[in-house]
């Protein structure tokens, strides 16, 4: 029984498209995030949603639209993909959004964009 | 600006050799030092969270240390077996942010 999940796990897409990634926690937390991890290796915070609110936005574009149904989920939307896009996005969710709380990660979606 | 950083990128060992990491964080609004073990193709599993200057955490061969006021924490495998092959990342938490290192990739050779 996967805690943190996240589909799809490969996502290969033209330029200019909107795509959904979605994650899905079954750990009870309330907290989850979004990272990118940029061609360095880095895991980059992208957002952060305390009970479905939005309480970390780094400087993303504003193409990328986080959505948090329920406290369980925070899905990842993107509009109008562009190649510069293309990464590894990790979603992870932590107990509470107290600081230095363990986090637990997702298997990550591979996105392309050609 | 926040910079974690870690060394060495990679490290290579034979098998039943000690190795040790460091990472270098911020000294100023430190909350807490993670240490995440992220083998290929899987997700990033937490090891150690530390918290207080002069910390110290084992679980099984591998163990970390924690110096907050000079920034840095090791991490240490000792009698490294092929199983422990995986990219080790660092994360500072601090000014209620959570920053990466980029890791290093130990690779133990059978």
């Amino acid at each position: 029984d996967t805690a943190v999940s996240q589909t799809p796990k490969y996502l290969v897409t033209q330029m200019g498209n909107d795509k959904s990634i979605k994650c899905e926690q079954n750990l009870g937390h309330d907290t989850m995030y979004w990272y990118k991890q940029d061609s360095k290796k880095f895991l980059k915070i992208m957002f952060s949603y305390n009970n479905k609110e939005l309480i970390i936005n780094e400087t993303v574009p504003n193409r990328f639209s986080p959505k948090s149904p329920d406290k369980a989920h925070l899905n990842l939307h993107i509009n109008s993909l562009e190649l510069g896009d293309s990464a590894v996005y990790f979603c992870a969710s932590s107990q509470d959004v107290v600081q230095g709380e363990t986090q637990y990660f997702g298997p990550g979606t591979r996105l392309l964009v050609l | 600006i926040l910079n974690v950083e870690q060394s060495p990128q990679s490290l290579h060992v034979q098998e039943g050799d000690s190795t040790n990491f460091t990472c270098s964080f911020p000294s100023s609004n430190f909350y807490a030092l993670h240490w995440y073990r992220w083998e290929t193709a899987k997700s990033p599993e937490a090891l150690f969270v530390m918290t207080l200057n002069g910390d110290e955490k084992k679980k099984g061969q591998i163990s970390a240390t924690l110096n907050t006021k000079e920034g840095y924490s090791y991490l240490y495998i000792k009698g490294s077996q092929p199983e422990d092959s995986a990219t080790y990342l660092c994360a500072f938490t601090g000014g209620f942010k959570t920053i990466f290192g980029a890791g290093t990739r130990l690779f133990v050779k059978a």
